[in-house]
């Protein structure tokens, strides 16, 4: 069963606007771990944000935020005052057991963010 | 500067030989993972390591070896059993200790078979 979704394989917004980008999970652990990466072109995987399954409240870093509704399982990004150099490739993330485990990390298949000017 | 250092960039390999791919970290984590990520797609797991001198299969481990005999490398033989190794091989680390650490991925190698 696919762990991560990312229902939007493109996504084409204007310059300055904010975007959401889509994620479900599916995981019956109690304790994970949810991710947003950015891949530009150039293929390197940048760290963005980061939420605990445990964490009351939603996390932000900058321009990012994560938009953590755990009842419906999503944890969507969103992005604030887009900038062309937001596009790239996004990818949501998850790690399960926090605590014991391996502690993998599995990926959805991503959405390709493209601003216009 | 600390960070994830794989080698080589780019890589060709004919077909029926074997090829390794270097990680090395001065980020002192203990664990060390390997993807692979074909065009237009997710990462999937090939190995990992928590500590030095032990590693597990990943989702995807056929055709691929590893070894972890310093904390600091993590190498990635991808042998001739790997029927379609071209793809984009991305290596990351991380710390143990800790809920909410973070996964640190290196620049990545494109590896492709001719």
């Amino acid at each position: 069963a696919q762990k991560i979704t990312q229902t939007q394989p493109g996504m084409f917004v204007q310059e300055k606007e904010a975007v959401t980008l889509d994620c479900t999970y599916d995981t019956s652990d109690p304790s994970y771990g949810l991710f947003w990466y950015k891949q530009p072109s150039s293929g390197e995987m940048i760290f963005l944000i980061y939420q605990g399954s445990y964490d009351q409240q939603n996390a932000t870093e900058g321009r990012y935020s994560l938009n953590f509704q755990k009842a419906r399982k999503s944890a969507n990004l969103v992005i604030s005052a887009s900038q062309l150099g937001d596009s790239a490739m996004y990818f949501c993330a998850m790690r399960e057991g926090l605590i014991q485990g391996a502690q993998k990390l599995v990926f959805g298949q991503g959405t390709r963010l493209t601003i216009n000017p | 500067d600390g960070g994830i250092t794989q080698s080589p960039k780019y890589l060709f390999r004919k077909e029926g030989q074997n090829v390794t791919l270097s990680c090395e970290q001065n980020l002192n984590h203990d664990a060390m993972y390997w993807y692979r990520q074909d065009p237009g797609q997710g990462l999937r797991l090939i190995y990992y390591s928590q500590i030095v001198n032990d590693f597990q299969k990943g989702d995807i481990a056929e055709g691929y070896s590893v070894s972890r005999e310093k904390k600091e490398s993590f190498p990635l033989t991808v042998t001739s059993a790997q029927k379609n190794p071209t793809a984009f091989y991305l290596c990351a680390s991380r710390t143990t200790g800790g809920i909410g650490n973070t996964i640190y991925f290196g620049e990545g190698s494109w590896l492709t078979v001719v």
